[in-house]
């Protein structure tokens, strides 16, 4: 079965500091890959994914990640971190006919000033 | 924005009661996702319907937990007696399985005291 690896469960990093959270999957089939984010005492939100065509996708919000099927990761970066963008932060893999959603374990961003 | 609506969105129940938690998704979405919540598991899937059809639900306790969907507007996960251990919160997501634009959302709070 496939699944997800979060390294870190927590990064701190203080404000406009660069940033990557890592995420590795297992599935050596074609997989498609999501980050979502979770602020909160709310819901998880979609914040990027990979299906297929560029390795490097990009969300509104100044967020990018990179599919590296030679390294099986999924590594989500910002070049400049905000205080608005502490968060908890889940990679996520759907393999197969069945597409069924599985997460990793999460990553808690802390921004300071 | 269209949404995905949980009700209710707290619950505080006595171990041994039935709960029912609801979710409608959104209009048109044919897969629907049932999580679950906690610090020690973070989240784990516990059903998964394609077009009203439950694909996998391995992942739910079977004895007490069951889950449905009796119309295309309307998922339910019951547990039926509830235990302390149930105590998490509960999230529906759903989504087109081409896109795979999954939208969750906000969750229901269960406490069994």
């Amino acid at each position: 079965a496939q699944s997800v690896t979060q390294l870190d469960s927590q990064v701190p990093v203080f404000e406009e500091a660069p940033v990557e959270l890592r995420c590795n999957y297992s599935s050596s089939v074609s997989v498609y890959l999501f980050w979502y984010v979770q602020y909160p005492n709310q819901g998880l939100q979609l914040l990027l994914k990979y299906l297929s065509g560029s390795t490097l996708v990009e969300s509104i919000n100044g967020f990018e990640a990179e599919f590296n099927k030679s390294q099986t990761s999924f590594h989500l970066r910002k070049p400049s971190v905000h205080i608005s963008d502490t968060a908890e932060y889940f990679c996520a893999v759907t393999q197969g006919g069945f597409q069924k959603l599985v997460f990793g374990t999460g990553t808690r961003l802390l921004v300071s000033p | 924005d269209a949404r995905v609506t949980q009700t209710p969105r707290h619950k505080v129940t006595e171990m041994g009661q039935e709960v029912t938690m609801r979710c409608q998704p959104i209009l048109g979405h044919n897969t629907v996702f049932w999580y679950r919540q906690t610090m020690m598991q973070g989240l784990e899937l516990l059903a998964y319907f394609r077009n009203r059809a439950p694909l996998d639900d391995s992942g739910m306790p079977k004895d007490r937990f069951s889950a449905e969907m009796p119309d295309a507007t309307l998922a339910t996960l019951k547990i039926q007696p509830s235990e302390p251990r149930d105590s998490a919160v509960y999230f529906c997501a759903s989504g087109l399985v081409h896109d795979r634009n999954y939208t969750f959302g906000s969750g229901t709070r269960l406490t069994v005291v």
